[in-house]
C-alpha cells in the first residue's frame, strides 16, 4: 500500500521556465491538499482539490500558478515563468474524504529556481 | 487571530520528562484535529488525530481536546532525543473549508 507519491524530489528550473510537480495520492484517496514551505517556516496552504474539481484555491498566487486533479493520473501543480522566490518545498497531502479524516503528506519536491 | 496558534519555542525538555505541546484555534465549529512531526528537511508525519473532547493516549503520545476552550494538546511521555523535531498542530472545520489548516509549529528539543 503506497504512500502518497510525489516527484520529482527535487527540481532546478531557470528563471523563466516552468516547473510541473505531480502528486499521486494514496490508493482510496480522493481529496489532495498542496503546501508550500520556506526554509524555517511554516506549511503555507495553496489549494485544495478533489477528483476533477478545484475545491478551495484561496492560498494560490493568481498569477502563473495553477492546479488540477484530473480524473485519471496524478495531481499537477503547476508554476509558470518561475523566479527565485518560488524556490520552496512543495509538499502534497491527500485524503480518503474532506470531512473527518486524517491526511497523509508525501516526501515533497524541492523546487530550485536559478 | 490567527486561525491556528503554536508557540514556537523553542521548548527544551530533559531526556525521560514529559514534554507538553499545545495549540489553540479560531474555528468553533471545528471538527478534527491533528498532530504532526516534521523533522528538518523532511516532510511532515501524522502522529495523533483526536476528534472528541477528552484524551486520545496512543504509545507515549496522548493528545487532549477541549472544544469548549479551543485548544488541543499534545503530550510526549518519556521524550527521547529522537523526538526534537517541529510540531505541527492541524485543524479541519467548515469554517476553513475542510481544508487542513496549520499552526507555524513548535520546536521541541530534547536534551540527553
Amino acid at each position: 500500500n503506497a504512500g502518497v507519491m510525489q516527484n520529482p524530489r527535487h527540481l532546478v528550473r531557470r528563471r523563466g521556465q516552468e516547473a510541473r510537480l505531480r502528486c499521486s495520492p494514496m490508493k482510496g484517496h480522493s481529496h489532495v491538499y498542496w503546501y508550500r514551505q520556506l526554509p524555517e517556516e511554516g506549511l503555507k496552504f495553496m489549494v485544495y482539490l478533489q477528483k476533477e474539481n478545484i475545491i478551495d484555491e484561496s492560498g494560490m498566487p493568481k498569477e502563473r500558478f495553477s492546479a488540477e486533479f484530473p480524473k485519471e493520473g496524478p495531481s499537477i501543480l503547476r508554476i509558470q515563468q518561475v523566479v527565485r522566490g518560488d524556490s520552496a518545498a512543495y509538499f502534497c497531502a491527500s485524503s480518503r474524504t474532506g470531512v473527518g479524516t486524517e491526511a497523509f503528506f508525501g516526501q515533497g519536491t524541492r523546487l530550485t529556481v536559478v | 487571530q490567527k486561525e491556528v496558534e503554536q508557540n514556537s519555542g523553542p521548548l527544551s525538555v530533559p531526556e525521560g520528562a514529559i514534554a507538553s505541546l499545545n495549540c489553540t484555534y479560531s474555528d468553533r465549529g471545528s471538527q478534527s484535529f491533528f498532530w504532526y512531526r516534521q523533522y528538518s528537511g523532511k516532510s511532515p508525519e501524522l502522529i495523533m488525530s483526536i476528534y472528541s473532547n477528552g484524551d486520545k493516549e496512543d504509545g507515549r503520545f496522548t493528545a487532549q481536546l477541549n472544544k469548549a476552550s479551543q485548544y488541543v494538546s499534545l503530550l510526549i511521555r518519556d521524550s527521547q532525543p529522537s523526538d526534537s523535531a517541529t510540531y505541527l498542530c492541524a485543524v479541519k472545520g467548515m469554517e476553513y473549508g475542510n481544508k487542513l489548516v496549520f499552526g507555524a509549529g513548535t520546536i521541541l528539543r530534547v536534551k540527553s
